[in-house]
């Protein structure tokens, strides 16, 4: 079946550092690929997608790309805030098995935390 | 503001005791779905429902009900099969033409007493 395996965490940064957290999967198919952003106390939220090989999500200074050979979408970005201090989940969706209810397969999250 | 509303955020049960999750979102999606956020596993599937009236398990539904009469509203009752100590849920919904780009409430944590 399908999975989704992140680097572990926790993952510490100081500001303006360099992040990456890897996120590798396997799945059936050609799946689309998310990266989603949990804050404290909050609820998730997409922070970046890619829906097909090559391509390259981004937003808020972070990005992934698709990597199909790698079967790899690692989150990047070149300077990271204090205010980006969360849990951070790979995913994908899948429609191999003629699956179409929007099914997400989530990694185990990467709790990422900056200090000033 | 348009969103997902999980309540209560803290619920507490004796063990024994069937409690129900309240999801209300005000987005007009068409799709629902419970996940449970496992520690060191991320979200598990439970249930989900596609439309009124409809509604499918998912990964991991024993110990689990769901029901959907209406559009808004996708509560989630856990009964007292369900044995963890302390879980946290999260509900989500979606629209008919994007549904793995799925909207989260903030989550209910639920402790067996």
């Amino acid at each position: 079946g399908d999975s989704v395996t992140q680097m572990e965490g926790p993952v510490t940064l100081s500001e303006e550092a360099f992040l990456t957290i890897n996120c590798t999967y396997t799945a059936t198919g050609y799946p689309s690929l998310f990266w989603y952003v949990q804050y404290p106390g909050e609820g998730l939220q997409l922070l970046l997608k890619a829906t097909k090989a090559d391509d390259k999500g981004s937003n808020k200074g972070f990005e992934a790309t698709y990597r199909k050979e790698t079967t790899s979408f690692h989150l990047e970005k070149g300077s990271v805030q204090v205010s980006d201090s969360a849990v951070y989940f790979c995913a994908l969706s899948s429609n191999a098995g003629g699956t179409s209810y929007g099914k997400l397969t989530f990694g185990q999250g990467t709790i990422l935390t900056v200090h000033p | 503001d348009g969103g997902i509303t999980q309540s209560p955020k803290y619920l507490f049960r004796k063990e024994g005791q069937n409690v129900t999750l309240s999801c209300e979102q005000n987005l007009n999606h068409d799709a629902m779905y419970w996940y449970r956020q496992d520690p060191g596993q991320g979200l598990r599937l439970i249930y989900y429902s596609q439309i009124v009236n409809d509604f499918q398990k998912g990964d991991i539904a024993e110990g689990y009900s769901v029901s959907r009469e209406k559009k808004e509203s996708f509560p989630l009752t856990v009964t007292s099969a369900q044995k963890n100590p302390t879980d946290f849920y999260l509900c989500a919904s979606s629209i008919e033409g994007a549904k793995n780009i799925q909207y989260f409430g903030a989550g209910t944590r639920l402790s067996v007493l």
